[in-house]
């Protein structure tokens, strides 16, 4: 079975620092990995997706994210953070096993809290 | 642009009662989602739909109905709402056709059972 996993509940870094936000997968054959972001009582919205290709994925609103094949990891990251970077924050796998859509699995949510 | 609208944005129903959740997409994607937002759990599958016509269970179907009324639309029914049943529920579409195509979402219905 497909799955993604993020470790931490929340993550706190303060502004202007580097941010980093774990995420794992466990899939067979090729992962096709995907980052979302949802602001207080809003829809979740797309950051950035790594299909094949370059490790290093750059995304929307400067994040980026490093696909790793070895340690199964798919870290969502950006080098300064900003205070309106806080919201919650989803790793997502798609599921292969779904004919003709894009159906997702997703992780439980990573909430980051960037402090001035 | 619209994009994925939803309604209604909040209801609170009594346990047993019914009602349909309504989404709606303008942007001509051949698939719709409905997924379930819960604390600590992330989003879950409820139904899905690949194409007009068509419609699969998710991970968690149970207690729910849904309809492809048409290209446009995919609504979710709760025939005896529960109270198992609170939750933030988002539809969401994409076009397969495009490759890997990410979801967009609505901005969600917020339900309450008591």
């Amino acid at each position: 079975a497909q799955s993604v996993a993020q470790p931490e509940d929340q993550v706190n870094v303060a502004e202007g620092n580097p941010l980093t936000v774990k995420c794992t997968y466990s899939v067979s054959g090729n992962p096709y990995l995907f980052w979302y972001v949802q602001y207080p009582n809003r829809g979740l919205q797309f950051l950035l997706k790594y299909i094949t290709g370059d490790n290093l994925v750059k995304g929307s609103y400067g994040f980026e994210a490093e696909f790793n094949k070895s340690q199964t990891s798919f870290h969502l990251k950006k080098p300064s953070a900003l205070v309106s970077d806080s919201a919650l924050y989803f790793c997502a796998v798609r599921d292969m096993g779904a004919y003709n859509t894009d159906k997702l699995i997703f992780g439980t949510g990573t909430r980051l809290q960037v402090f001035p | 642009n619209a994009g994925v609208t939803q309604t209604p944005k909040f209801q609170v129903l009594k346990t047993g009662q019914s009602m349909t959740l309504q989404c709606a997409q303008d942007m001509n994607h051949n698939s719709m989602y409905w997924y379930r937002q819960d604390p600590g759990m992330g989003l879950r599958l409820i139904y899905y739909s690949a194409s007009e016509g068509t419609t699969d269970k998710g991970e968690v179907p149970n207690g729910y109905n849904v309809s492809r009324l048409n290209k446009r639309e995919f609504s979710l029914r709760l025939e005896s709402a529960a109270p198992s049943q609170t939750s933030v529920y988002f539809c969401a579409s994409s076009d397969p056709r495009a490759g890997n195509s990410p979801l967009h979402f609505g901005n969600g219905t917020r339900l309450t059972v008591t």
